[in-house]
């Protein structure tokens, strides 16, 4: 029930395409939805969140789409560019918890 | 505005031996979380530190243990070490346990 589960795995879109990145949860506790952005070598970047509140959430080209009801939610990146090659994590928070679950990651490869 | 920062960049150890990593907050944060990240998978909760407590805990042995300071900088360390401790070890600071987390660079553990 503490598991946030991430697909695809991996992915590769052309430059300008627009690539989705799905999860989905169990636990209805999950207050807090943020995204990372990993690259190699480095640590876990924080890119946008989302509360279950609010059905969508954009900030430039990243978009988070949630659906409650269905208990999943998805990343939008628009014009994607060869320099958002990495990997990304969906994770949830319970506020209560304080503890963050991470998904397993998908690596992004946008070809130029 | 410095961000969160992790010490040391690199470690090699020998199985059996003992390890402390070190974390300083993003400044503003006063909590603490800490991360294993195997590679290709997502971060794993290990614990979670505010106000010089342990708040709350994921699935590790006693082995892994740690501290927090007055000046919110925290220790991991990590006793018996095993080859299966090879990892990148994350520190994510918040402010309030907020699910908004910053993370440093990590600590690359390699145990031989």
């Amino acid at each position: 029930q503490q598991q946030v589960k991430q697909s695809p795995q991996s992915l590769i879109v052309q430059k300008g395409g627009i690539p989705i990145i799905n999860c989905a949860y169990e636990n209805t506790a999950f207050d807090y939805f943020p995204w990372y952005q990993q690259f190699p070598g480095k640590g876990p970047a924080l890119l946008i969140a989302i509360r279950p509140d609010v059905s969508e959430k954009k900030e430039g080209r990243f978009t988070i789409s949630f659906n409650k009801s269905a208990k999943q939610f998805s990343l939008h990146i628009m014009d994607s560019q060869p320099g958002d090659s990495a990997t990304y994590f969906c994770a949830a928070f319970n506020t209560g918890g304080f503890k963050t679950i991470f998904g397993a990651g998908t690596r992004l490869f946008v070809k130029a | 505005d410095a961000g969160v920062t992790q010490s040391p960049t690199h470690l090699i150890k020998t199985r059996g031996q003992q390890v402390t990593l070190r974390c300083s907050p993003k400044s503003g944060h006063d909590t603490v979380s800490w991360y294993q990240q195997a590679l290709g998978q997502g971060p794993q909760f290990i614990f979670q530190y505010y106000e010089e407590e342990e708040r709350q805990r994921g699935n590790f042995p006693d082995r892994f243990s740690g501290h927090q300071f007055p000046n919110y900088s925290s220790e991991l360390n990590v006793n018996a070490l095993l080859l299966g401790d090879s990892a990148l070890y994350l520190c994510a600071s918040s402010f309030l346990a907020s699910g908004g987390q910053y993370f440093g660079p990590g600590t690359r553990l390699t145990v031989t």
